[in-house]
């Protein structure tokens, strides 16, 4: 079964610095998704990325799919208070299944 | 706005108790799924349906049911509930072929 890691676990960062997050799947992505959750909450919908080498913006966050689509990045710039939470990192674990598999999720704390 | 409701954010129950949790989504997708969230474990998968009256087993299914009646109603049962089904329940609904997830705010779950 499919199976995503995220790095870092955790992460705290000064207002205004840059940062990234990354996650790596043990096979192929047919989709990965991007979820930030506040905490105790729910989880909001991002980015979807689909082919490899794709990028897409909102925002401040950037997220890419690698060429060979195993690998995603999350990249926050000037980070701000309203960035922190858990970023989460979900795909397809069977193409057209939609069954969402996740990683752990990345804990971003943004001190002022 | 499109919207998956949980019926509670907080929920206190005994253990032995049956606990229904119930979610309801209302922009007609067939696809609903059942997570649980824990720290360290990120989202794992108790059941989906594809379907009125269809459902499967995700991941973690034991000690678990489901019912589909409608296809806006998806609901989680535990049987009996014990002290380690304490945790965040999600759940999440996708129209088949769709792409983005639309998740609920969950229900915060503690058995004593």
């Amino acid at each position: 079964s499919q199976e995503l890691e995220q790095s870092p676990q955790s992460l705290i960062v000064q207002e205004g610095k840059n940062l990234t997050i990354n996650c790596t799947s043990s096979k192929t992505l047919y989709g990965l998704y991007w979820y930030k959750q506040k905490y105790g909450e729910g989880l909001i919908f991002l980015m979807m990325l689909q082919k490899g080498g794709e990028e897409k913006s909102h925002e401040k966050i950037t997220a890419k799919l690698d060429e060979k689509k195993q690998q995603s990045s999350l990249h926050i710039t000037a980070s701000q208070p309203s960035h922190a939470g858990i970023y989460l990192c979900g795909a397809d674990g069977i193409q057209g299944a939609q069954k969402l598999v996740f990683g752990q999720g990345t804990r971003l704390t943004i001190n002022p | 706005d499109v919207k998956v409701t949980q019926s509670s954010r907080y929920l206190v129950k005994r253990t032995g108790e049956k606990v229904f949790l119930e979610c309801v989504q209302d922009m007609d997708h067939e696809n609903m799924f059942w997570y649980r969230q824990d720290p360290g474990l990120g989202l794992r998968l108790i059941y989906f349906s594809y379907d009125v009256k269809m459902k499967e087993k995700g991941d973690i299914p034991e000690g678990y049911s489901v019912s589909r009646e409608k296809k806006e109603r998806f609901s989680l049962i535990l049987e009996s509930a014990s002290t380690n089904q304490t945790s965040m329940y999600l759940c999440a609904s996708i129209r088949q072929g769709g792409s983005g997830y639309t998740f609920g705010s969950g229900t915060r779950l503690t058995v004593v």
